[in-house]
């Protein structure tokens, strides 16, 4: 299976300001038809997880453009401009180029 | 707007078989234009992707998974299912049935413990 590896775990931010989360993965996630599936998702607090990002870069509807992705090959980021008090969370990378997909272990970020 | 709620018994006992639903509302199952999906989380952790099936009935599972998995869909109840058979404590999760057509749709997820 690929490893999808987050850093950090934990991510204190004060409001306002721009976090990065990172992901690693064990091999290339370019799938054959030239596309990398990497997608990133955000779990609020006792809430279903929802896809913010696919296609490493691209914004999902209703997706504040306060976040985005960005990364080639085994190496991928999701960036927030602004930290916002709704974007507390865990936050998953996940990659849907091998089967079977796997997810990053998570990042949680929270409001120092 | 598609709609999912997973349901099921929350208490499997172990060597038993897990088996839960996911109905489908604002959207057909027999849609070419998405493929339906389990998701698990077991308690405090991450994501695990369980299987997939399509519209063309070819189904995925996780091979972590494979032997003791089945997805179907049942067209006639906008329906699809999840059977997982000799479950023990680790299956002990929050199992979430998700579809995917350009966007993503979840259930609320049903948290599913496995004890005798």
């Amino acid at each position: 299976d690929v490893v999808m590896t987050q850093s950090p775990l934990s991510l204190p931010v004060t409001l306002g300001q721009p976090a990065s989360i990172s992901c690693r993965s064990s091999q290339s996630l370019v799938y054959s038809d030239g596309n990398t599936y990497l997608n990133w998702f955000q779990q609020r607090p006792g809430q279903s997880p929802r896809r913010l990002i696919y296609k490493v870069s691209n914004r999902d509807s209703g997706v504040p453009d306060r976040f985005s992705g960005s990364g080639s090959g085994t190496d991928f980021t999701l960036k927030i401009s602004r930290v916002e008090a709704e974007d507390v969370g865990v936050y998953y990378c996940m990659q849907g180029t091998h089967w079977p997909w796997t997810f990053g272990q998570g990042t949680k970020v929270e409001i120092k | 707007q598609l709609q999912l709620q997973e349901s099921g018994p929350g208490l499997v006992k172990p060597s038993e078989t897990l088996s839960l639903t996911c109905t489908v509302s604002g959207g057909s199952i027999s849609s070419s234009s998405y493929y339906w999906g389990w998701i698990r989380q077991p308690p405090g952790k991450g994501l695990e992707w369980i299987g997939s099936i399509y519209y063309s009935g070819s189904t995925y599972y996780n091979p972590s998974l494979k032997s003791r998995v089945t997805i179907s869909v049942d067209t006639s109840k906008n329906q699809f299912s999840l059977k997982l058979s000799s479950v023990t404590a680790a299956d002990t999760a929050v199992y979430y049935c998700v579809a995917v057509a350009g966007r993503d749709y979840w259930g609320q997820g049903t948290l599913v413990t496995v004890s005798s």
